[in-house]
């Protein structure tokens, strides 16, 4: 079955600095890659995804990319702020899976003001 | 408005006792799943279910049951409870990928 990788399990930055969270996946029939956030005491809602025909996807502060060869894709999120410390949660899944996502084990990111 | 709700949000019970965790959607989804997770900590998938009369066991060794009757509702049982199964219990739906989660449930076992 598939298999996802989360890298780091804890991030610490400055508000105003860039934060990378890099996940990889083992079933090259993953095709939809998505991110969750999850902020204490709240549950996990998506914030962004992309589909493995697509290389780079972006929403004002947050990116992400893939690279389908390599099987990584990544999360960027630039200037960051003290409302972005949460949780972050990538997956994958498939079309062969019916759709069922394997997440990696979560990121905490901590924003310092 | 269209959600997925879960009850109880909180529940604190003795070891032994027999538990029903409810999960209701009102978005139309087939899948639904039921997750464990530790607060802040990796998502555990325990049972999904891809339609009416469809249930699958998770990644996570579970001693707890599901059903599937209605498209909407997706109830977990803890036939024998033990202070092991203390954690957050998250439900989640989906039309095809994106899952949407419940509020979840803490469980407490003592």
């Amino acid at each position: 079955g598939e298999n996802v990788e989360q890298h780091p399990s804890t991030l610490s930055v400055q508000e105003g600095d860039s934060a990378v969270i890099k996940c990889t996946y083992s079933d090259s029939a993953s095709n939809y890659f998505p991110w969750y956030k999850q902020e204490l005491g709240k549950r996990p809602q998506l914030i962004i995804d992309i589909r493995s025909n697509v290389g780079e996807k972006k929403d004002q502060r947050i990116a992400v990319t893939l690279n389908k060869t390599a099987k990584h894709f990544s999360l960027h999120i630039t200037e960051t702020q003290p409302e972005d410390s949460a949780v972050y949660f990538c997956a994958a899944s498939s079309n062969t899976n019916a759709g069922k996502s394997t997440f990696g084990d979560g990121t905490t990111l901590t924003v310092k003001p | 408005e269209a959600d997925i709700y879960q009850t109880p949000r909180y529940l604190v019970i003795g070891t032994g006792k027999k538990i029903t965790l409810e999960c209701s959607q009102t978005m139309g989804h087939d899948k639904m799943y039921w997750y464990q997770q530790d607060p802040g900590m990796e998502l555990h998938l325990i049972h999904y279910s891809y339609g009416v009369n469809s249930t699958e066991k998770g990644d996570l060794s579970s001693e707890s049951t599901v059903s599937r009757i209605r498209t909407e509702h997706f109830p977990l049982t803890l036939e024998s409870a033990r202070p092991s199964h203390t954690s957050q219990y998250l439900c989640a739906s989906s039309r095809k990928y994106e899952q949407y989660f419940g509020p979840g449930t803490r469980l407490t076992v003592t």
